[in-house]
Order: C-alpha cells, then structure tokens, then sequence
C-alpha cells in the first residue's frame, strides 16, 4: 500500500537547522508530487512547499522562502525538507503528503515530525 | 485575505446530519479552484476524505457529500456516528499566496 514514513523528532536551539525526511513506498515515486505542510499546536495546516519527484523542480510558499529546501532522492524514493534559521515560532509538527500534482488534493500523508525549538 | 475561514466548532447527537462550512474568496474558492477536506483525529496524521468538491475517496462511506457554490465550500455528514468525532479542515488553491491555504478546522463533537 501506498506509505510514507517520516524520520523521528527533533529538538533544535534556535538558529540551527533541521533536516527532515520522508521515505515513499507502494507507488511509482517519480510520477506523483511531495508536499510538506507543517500544524504548530492550535494552528492550522500551513503549506510549505514541494517538489516534482520526477524532476525535482521545487515551488516554496513566499513565507518560508529563503529558508526552506526541498531536495529528493530517486534511489531511495526519499524526500527532504531542510528549514534553517529556526526560531521557537516554527515549533509544529511537519508533515510531508503525496500530490497527484498540479492544483490537486494530498490523497497520503506521512505520520509526521514534531521539531521543537528551545534554548 | 488569502485564507479559509470555517466554524470553530458543531455538534450534533448520533445519526442526525451536519454540515461544515468554508468561506474563501475570489483568489481561491471564487476563482474556481477546488475544494478538498481533510479529517484529522488528534494526534495523527490528516486523511483525504473528500477531493475536487464532490467525490469521495474510496473508503470513505456515502455519509459524507461535499458541495461548492460561489466561494463557499461545504461538508454534510448524515447519520453521525461517535468515530466521526475529529478535526474537519477544507483546502484549496489561493493565487494571492500562490499557494496551497487550509481552513482553520472545524471540531466536530458527536454528543
């Protein structure tokens, strides 16, 4: 069955990185799109950005611009979010979801990532 | 402003019908972009559960219908069931962002 599976929590200080990872399984991994939409507590679902897994051109959301990167492994059928420059603000629970591309729905979504930032 | 704005909250007793509602804008809703939900139980991921307005995902039960006029969105539920109790949130397309906007969730409570 279709799967994504994300890697494990993080907490980061203010001001580093962090690199989050999302691994698909049970499709064909080059012909669907990668979102990643992050939930920080009490808020709502915040779109990130994406990729076309097939030829890993990417579009970000003007907010996190500049400071979100999006890449893809073929071969390991893995997608990455990178988010740099952390502040408290952006602790949430990320989530990467599977798009049939264009102006569509998430139709799989990963079970998440909770990155806290904290001094 | 680029964003979906739905009831924080409904309730309704077991088997009656409810609805939620998603209130865009002509950047997103009006400007003819469809309009997807999502079910979210606390603590796990969101689920599709409705895409492009009317059509329901296989899995999903018929008790669910999706409908869209003008720039409002919304999402009937008939015959409320006690694990129908979660997070409901809408979704589309927004021009103004360029982007995917998500409403701000509408909890369901199944008295």
């Amino acid at each position: 069955q279709v799967q994504l599976v994300q890697s494990g929590a993080e907490v980061k200080k203010p001001g580093a990185s962090v690199k989050v990872s999302c691994k698909a399984s049970g499709y064909t991994f080059t012909a669907y799109v990668i979102h990643w939409v992050r939930q920080a507590p009490g808020q709502r679902l915040e779109w990130m950005g994406w990729i076309i897994a097939g030829n890993g051109n990417t579009k970000y959301s003007q907010k996190f611009q500049g400071r979100v990167t999006i890449t893809r492994d073929t071969s390991a059928r893995t997608v990455y979010m990178d988010l740099t420059s952390l502040r408290s603000e952006d602790t949430a629970v990320y989530y990467c979801a599977r798009g049939p591309g264009g102006f569509k729905w998430f139709d799989t979504w990963g079970q998440g990532t909770l990155v806290v930032v904290s001094s | 402003q680029s964003v979906l704005t739905q009831p924080p909250s409904v309730s309704g007793a077991p088997g009656q019908r409810v609805t939620i509602s998603c209130t865009g804008s002509s950047s997103n809703i009006g400007a003819d972009y469809d309009t997807h939900w999502y079910q979210q139980v606390p603590g796990t991921a969101p689920k599709l559960l409705m895409f492009a307005n009317t059509n329901r995902p296989s899995g999903v039960p018929d008790r669910f219908s999706g409908s869209r006029s003008g720039t409002t969105a919304s999402l009937a539920i008939t015959g409320l069931q006690a694990d129908d109790e979660a997070d409901y949130y809408c979704q589309s397309y927004d021009t103004n962002v360029s982007g995917w906007v998500f409403g701000g969730g509408t909890k369901l409570t199944v008295l």
